[in-house]
């Protein structure tokens, strides 16, 4: 099974900073890779897929990059809605897996 | 618009079954590769397993091979989980997902709202 594995668990950040998240998986996998935000209480919220590939309706200020083992989620200039909890996903194989979500708190 | 609804999740003792339903509206159904997810209490998101648009292919996660089995009724536009030989490490909140169209593998674009199923004696 592929592992992926999330950094940091936990992100203080303030309004308008950039922030990065890392996602490491433990064999390559191309740009099979999608993020997804999840608020307390909500299902989570497709932002990202095939690595850098902004899903339709999500703001600009998020981005992805990355391919092989690899990946950066990156929110350029964090806003109050954007304090969440963050999952990579990858679909490389028929047996996905996410990573262990990276929560981005107020500081 | 798109929308799933989960059903059937409770409280049920280890050991025992429980069967979960997903109620699709709004696409058509019978086009789309579908997920289980599930988070416990306080945890993040695992991946359980997907069946194909037209149930040729399944594939789960190693850690509920076995006792978990996906289905679907694309006639009544409805995905199963079933799930047996419960434990209590299997409590947790059910999503059903909708996947990528005629791909098993592949992300999730859509969420239901999950239910809650609590294993305890």
């Amino acid at each position: 099974d592929i592992q992926m594995t999330q950094s940091p668990s936990t992100l203080s950040a303030s309004v308008g900073d950039r922030v990065t998240i890392t996602c490491r998986a433990s064999q390559r996998i191309s740009a099979w890779v999608a993020w997804y935000q999840q608020k307390p209480g909500k299902a989570p919220k497709l932002l990202i897929y095939e690595a850098s590939t902004l899903q339709s309706g999500v703001p600009s200020r998020f981005s992805g990059s990355g391919s092989g083992t690899e990946f950066t989620l990156t929110i350029s200039s964090l806003q109050p809605d954007d304090f969440a909890t963050y999952y990579c996903q990858q679909y490389n194989s028929y047996s996905e897996s996410f990573g262990q979500g990276t929560k981005v708190e107020i500081k | 618009q798109d929308q799933l609804v989960e059903s059937g999740g409770g409280v049920v003792q280890p050991g025992r079954s429980l069967r979960l339903s997903c109620a699709a509206s709004g696409f058509t159904f019978g086009k789309y590769a579908m997920h289980w997810v599930r988070q416990a209490p306080g945890d993040g998101l695992e991946w359980l397993g997907v069946i194909s648009y037209d149930a040729s292919s399944k594939f789960y996660a190693t850690s509920v091979k076995g006792r978990f089995t996906i289905s679907r009724d694309n006639s009544q536009n409805t995905l199963f989980l079933e799930m047996n030989s419960l434990r209590v490490g299997d409590t947790a909140v059910y999503y059903c997902a909708k996947g990528l169209p005629y791909d098993s593998s592949g992300y999730v674009t859509l969420w239901g709202q999950g239910t809650l199923v609590t294993v305890s004696t």
